[in-house]
């Protein structure tokens, strides 16, 4: 079983800052199925980037993703007071399981 | 419009089963996997398995395996849930989730607390 491991676990920035989260798997993953969700309380996650660097439909191009093999990053550029929820990264490739990250907080410095 | 309807919240005593159901619309639902995460509080997402719905093949993480039973009725489009021998560390928020991304819906979660 794959395992994603996100790092850090919290990150503290101020609105305009940049933003650098980081995702690595215990083996190498197709970048076809590394994708990155946006949480906040209340509200069901939202697929942010697919295929490691795809920008899913209406996502701003602040945020964006890279990385390959067992090393993927999400990238938000000039954080808005609205970019401040937990990140995860999940991998979802043709066999299952389609394990989670453990999350990266992104909260207000 | 597509729509995952999940039934309400449970609470349980430890050692009971809990059963979930999702009501799906707006799609196809034989079309789709059906998959089920959970959040513990202060916890982060966790995969708990998938089923087939045309085939009811199910696939589940190896840490619910013997514990977690999906299944579906294809006659009204909806997907179950069942987790027994429940403990305090089971209490989370279930979703149902259609996983496809970029292209993802979810349920509105089913609160679960596990307590005597």
């Amino acid at each position: 079983e794959i395992v994603l491991t996100q790092s850090p676990g919290t990150l503290s920035l101020s609105p305009g800052e940049r933003a650098t989260l980081s995702c690595r798997a215990s083996q190498s993953i197709s970048s076809s199925y590394l994708a990155w969700y946006q949480h906040k309380p209340g509200q069901a996650p939202r697929v942010l980037i697919y295929g490691a660097s795809n920008r899913a439909t209406g996502i701003p191009d602040r945020f964006s993703g890279s990385g390959s093999g067992t090393d993927f990053t999400l990238t938000i550029s000039r954080l808005e007071p609205e970019d401040f929820a937990v990140y995860y990264c999940q991998q979802y490739g043709s066999s299952p399981p389609y394990t989670f990250g453990q999350g990266t907080k992104l909260e207000i410095k | 419009q597509v729509q995952l309807v999940q039934s309400g919240a449970e609470v349980k005593k430890p050692g009971a089963s809990v059963k979930v159901s999702c009501k799906t619309s707006g799609f196809t639902f034989t079309g789709y996997y059906m998959h089920w995460v959970r959040q513990a509080p202060g916890q982060g997402l966790e995969w708990m398995g998938r089923i087939t719905p045309n085939s009811g093949v199910t696939n589940y993480a190896q840490k619910f395996q013997g514990r977690v039973t999906m299944t579906r009725d294809t006659s009204i489009s909806t997907a179950y849930m069942e987790l027994s021998s429940l403990t305090s560390d089971d209490t989370a928020v279930y979703y149902c989730a259609r996983l496809s991304p970029p292209i993802t819906y979810w349920g509105q979660g089913t609160l679960v607390t596990v307590s005597s």
